[in-house]
């Protein structure tokens, strides 16, 4: 059974810092990840996905896969108090469904 | 475009109710999942549908029955709930073929009373 582990938090970092939010998973065949983040109340919303080993960058978004370690990371520059959300991360499952992990809250102080 | 519509968005139903979610895509994509998320879980999975063919079920229990009229369209049939069915149920599509990004609808905030 996949798992993929989050430290749930709540990492609060002030406005214009760097977050950084890590992820580790046990399949060593897993080969997608991605990030979702979940308002309060809302549904999750795909913010990065990463296929390669290295750094994948999106604007203020940096995903980061290390298959070697099976730790993927994203990170998030200039941090602003929108950004205050539940990050979640993914693998695929063997049905093409996502296994998520349980979540990691992220609180931007202005 | 990436949406994916639900409706209703909220719902509110007795134990001897019967209701159907409905969720719709438009973006071609060939696979279709409900999800069920309780306060501060993740998404759990229920049902798959890939290419308009029901590919798992991950053991959820018989009062609630999926449906895929077409390869736009996914239902989820609610009979006889619990108050324990109580969760926000999301439908996510991909599209399929080894490509896995999945795309959420806003979701169906479900009360059972």
């Amino acid at each position: 059974q996949k798992e993929v582990e989050q430290n749930s938090g709540p990492l609060s970092v002030p406005e214009g810092a760097i977050a950084s939010l890590n992820c580790t998973y046990s399949d060593r065949g897993s080969q997608s990840f991605f990030w979702y983040r979940q308002y309060s109340g809302k549904s999750p919303e795909l913010i990065m996905f990463i296929y390669s080993n290295g750094d994948k960058e999106d604007g203020r978004f940096t995903a980061q896969l290390n298959k070697a370690s099976q730790y993927v990371s994203l990170l998030i520059r200039d941090s602003q108090p929108s950004d205050s959300a539940t990050y979640l991360c993914a693998c695929v499952g063997s049905q093409g469904n996502l296994i998520f992990g349980k979540g990691t809250k992220l609180s931007v102080k202005p | 475009d990436t949406e994916v519509t639900q409706t209703p968005k909220h719902l509110v139903m007795g134990m001897t109710n019967k209701k159907s979610l409905k969720c719709e895509q438009h973006m071609g994509h060939r696979a279709m999942y409900w999800y069920k998320q309780k306060a501060k879980k993740p998404p759990e999975l229920m049902f798959v549908y890939s290419y308009e063919k029901l590919s798992i079920n991950e053991s959820v229990p018989s009062r609630f029955s999926p449906e895929c009229p077409n390869s736009s369209l996914l239902n989820l049939h609610l009979h006889a709930l619990q108050p324990e069915d109580s969760a926000l149920y999301l439908c996510a599509s991909s599209q399929g073929g080894g490509i896995y990004e999945q795309y959420f609808g806003p979701g169906t905030r479900l009360t059972v009373t």
